[in-house]
């Protein structure tokens, strides 16, 4: 099985700041990966598709790169409404996994 | 309204049967492979299982292999996991989810219903 880790697995930041959260495969798995945010209580919602494409309505200071094993997803400038878990989703081999979670407070 | 509403959740003992069912409104299902992923409150996201649009690929975690089993029918656009000997561990909210593909799909995972609890405890 690919195993997803995720860092940091916590972050603390500030309105304004720009962050990064890491994703890494196990093995490669081309650019069969997203990224999805959820606040409490709610359901997951995709950010990023095919490793970098930006959903529909999402803003535009979410960006995802990367390709093969090392993933990453920044936030150019975080918004109050961006605090949140961030989870990463390789969909390239059965079973797909996520990464375990980045909790930006 | 394009959207998935799941239903059949509840209080089950362990070691008991329990089958969830996810219709699909508002797009065409028959295009679409179709997965289960799971999360305990306060806990990451685990995937579950996966169809195909034709239900030819199947695919399931190693930790409900042999206990849950996913299907779908088209007609009434509708998605299932009946889930048997269900134990504690298996405790979560089942949300189902919407993909382009059941192989490498590049448009994984774009839609997510609200999700419904199983509780498992005696």
């Amino acid at each position: 099985d690919i195993q997803m880790t995720q860092s940091p697995s916590a972050m603390s930041a500030s309105v304004g700041d720009r962050i990064t959260i890491s994703c890494r495969a196990s093995q490669g798995i081309s650019n069969s990966l997203a990224w999805f945010q959820q606040k409490p209580g709610k359901v997951p919602k995709r950010l990023i598709y095919a490793a970098s494409s930006l959903e529909s309505g999402v803003p535009s200071r979410f960006s995802g790169s990367g390709s093969g094993t090392e993933f990453t997803l920044t936030i150019s400038s975080l918004q109050p409404e961006d605090f949140a878990t961030y989870y990463c989703l390789q969909h390239n081999t059965y079973p797909f996994t996520f990464g375990p979670g980045t909790k930006v407070d | 309204e394009v959207q998935l509403v799941e239903s059949g959740g509840g209080l089950i003992q362990p070691g008991r049967s329990l089958r969830l069912s996810c219709a699909a409104s508002g797009f065409d299902f028959d295009d679409y492979a179709m997965h289960w992923v799971r999360q305990v409150p306060g806990e990451g996201l685990e995937w579950v299982s996966g169809i195909s649009w034709v239900s030819v690929g199947i695919a399931y975690a190693d930790s409900v292999k042999g206990r849950f089993t996913i299907s779908r029918d088209n007609a009434k656009n509708s998605l299932y996991l009946e889930m048997k000997s269900l134990r504690l561990e298996d405790t979560a909210v089942y949300y189902c989810v919407r993909s382009d593909g059941f192989l490498e799909p590049t448009d994984a995972f774009d839609l997510w219903g609200q999700g419904t609890m199983v509780t498992v405890s005696s």
